[in-house]
């Protein structure tokens, strides 16, 4: 079965640096984009970032373009989010997730359980 | 960026009973490809989300039949034939069709 499993949150304090990992297994990770969409405490969802299966493309939200990094390491079925000037507004689980189809577009089908992230002084 | 609403923002319902949850999007979904990618999702409190249906209308692996999808364009319903305690929390729907994808607010769904 499908399994994605985040690491690396912990406290920050503002401006620093946290770089989350997210392991993959059940399927066949080199062939489906990937995901990170984040929750801040007692809000909904925000899409944050996607790479594309081979890592050739990303995509990024505005609220944290020219801050964070997605990447990929295919030989390790491992998705990073490097995350870097942190703010309080960061503070969030942020979800790794899986897209649907292994071609073209579409939708998330897994996410995994979160890795929550506190930026605090 | 697309903008997705959702109504209502909460909904109690009784248990055996129907529910019905909207979502309106800024701008149309269908997708270049001619799919129109539109999902709902439900999220139980301190669980992650878990997708419910796919492409307007197709439930996903292991989602009770009481699920449905429907809609088009920029209008959207999930529909709850009879509501079990286990449904409860909250439900998203999300557009997969252009970047950045987007949530609605959510809907809260709680027993009466």
């Amino acid at each position: 079965q499908v399994q994605l499993v985040e690491s690396g949150g912990g406290v920050v304090q503002p401006g620093g640096s946290l770089r989350l990992s997210c392991a993959a297994s059940g399927f066949t990770f080199s062939t489906h984009g990937m995901h990170w969409v984040r929750q801040a405490p007692g809000k909904g969802l925000e899409w944050v970032a996607f790479i594309r299966r081979d890592g050739s493309m990303t995509y990024y939200g505005d609220a944290v373009k020219g801050r964070f990094t997605i990447s990929r390491d295919n030989s390790k079925n491992t998705v990073y989010m490097e995350m870097n000037s942190l703010r309080a507004e960061d503070t969030a689980v942020y979800y790794c997730a899986k897209r649907m189809t292994s071609g073209g577009d579409g939708e998330i089908d897994y996410w995994g359980q979160g890795a929550l992230v506190i930026v605090s002084s | 960026d697309i903008v997705m609403t959702q109504t209502p923002l909460s909904s109690p319902v009784t248990l055996g009973q129907p529910a019905s949850i909207s979502c309106r999007s800024s701008q149309s979904l269908v997708h270049s490809d001619g799919n129109t990618y539109l999902s709902w999702l439900h999220q139980r409190p301190g669980q992650p989300p878990r997708l419910l249906i796919y492409k307007i209308s197709n439930r996903f692996s292991g989602v009770p039949d009481r699920f449905s999808g429907s809609g088009a364009g920029t209008d959207f319903t999930l529909k709850i034939s009879r509501v079990e305690a286990e449904d409860v929390g909250v439900y998203y729907c999300m557009q997969a069709t252009q970047f950045p994808f987007t949530f609605g607010p959510g809907t809260k769904v709680d027993i009466k």
